[in-house]
């Protein structure tokens, strides 16, 4: 079956450690997007990129980094320059002419101990 | 930041029907209203999309005001899986773009039995 995977589902790390949190996908989409989610709170966008080896920062990309080697991956690196990485991180990805939105993956919960 | 207002939190007993407001004053003619559910602690799932017209799938209905200024999600016969919150979210599409979807913290729905 055709979908978006994220792994690991839970991940600890302890400060000042970078993490790369790991997204694969097989609907041959072209747009991938990384958001972080609060407790309580929407998602928010980190990066997303278009087309393989481009990506753009969204509203919150300090702290993070990315690369799009792959048309189906996409791995987040969050960095020790993150100050709060604790979070429930998003991978979601869409084909380029599509219109009916997103298709998300089940999510890594990061904890930093 | 997101272009939409929602009511933090709605009640509502299972097997009637649920009444999502949402508005969205400042929408621009080429921007569609999305509809989008979490389920604690899963990636958000597409429920459905439109323009000016009403719209219908087997998931949900969704009411656009003649002036596009608010819509309604419609789930009609609401069971306990569909407690979620839900995001209604207005995005641009124009030629081959499409804007980013932006989230804001959307309605957290609670089907009671």
């Amino acid at each position: 079956d055709g979908g978006i995977t994220q792994s690991p589902k839970y991940l600890f790390r302890k400060e000042g450690q970078n993490v790369t949190l790991s997204c694969e996908q097989n609907l041959n989409h072209d747009a991938m997007y990384w958001y972080r989610q609060d407790p309580g709170q929407g998602l928010r966008l980190i990066y997303y990129s278009q087309i393989v080896n481009d990506f753009q920062k969204g509203d919150i990309a300090e702290g993070y980094s990315v690369s799009r080697e792959k048309k189906e991956s996409f791995p987040l690196t969050v960095t020790s320059a993150q100050k709060n990485p604790t979070a429930f991180y998003l991978c979601a990805s869409s084909a380029r002419q599509e219109t009916y939105g997103y298709t998300f993956g089940s999510g890594t919960r990061l904890t930093v101990v | 930041d997101a272009k939409t207002t929602q009511p933090p939190s709605m009640d509502c007993a299972e097997g009637r029907a649920a009444n999502l407001p949402c508005n969205h004053s400042t929408i621009s003619g080429n921007e569609y209203v999305y509809w989008y559910r979490q389920i604690h602690s899963q990636g958000p799932q597409y429920i459905i999309h439109g323009l000016k017209n009403n719209e219908t799938n087997e998931m949900a209905s969704l009411i656009i005001t003649e002036d596009r200024k608010s819509s309604t999600l419609i789930l009609p016969h609401a069971t306990l899986r569909d407690t979620a919150v839900y995001y209604c979210i207005v995005r641009q599409i124009e030629g081959g773009s499409q804007g980013n979807l932006i989230f804001g913290k959307g309605t957290k729905l609670s089907v009671k039995p």
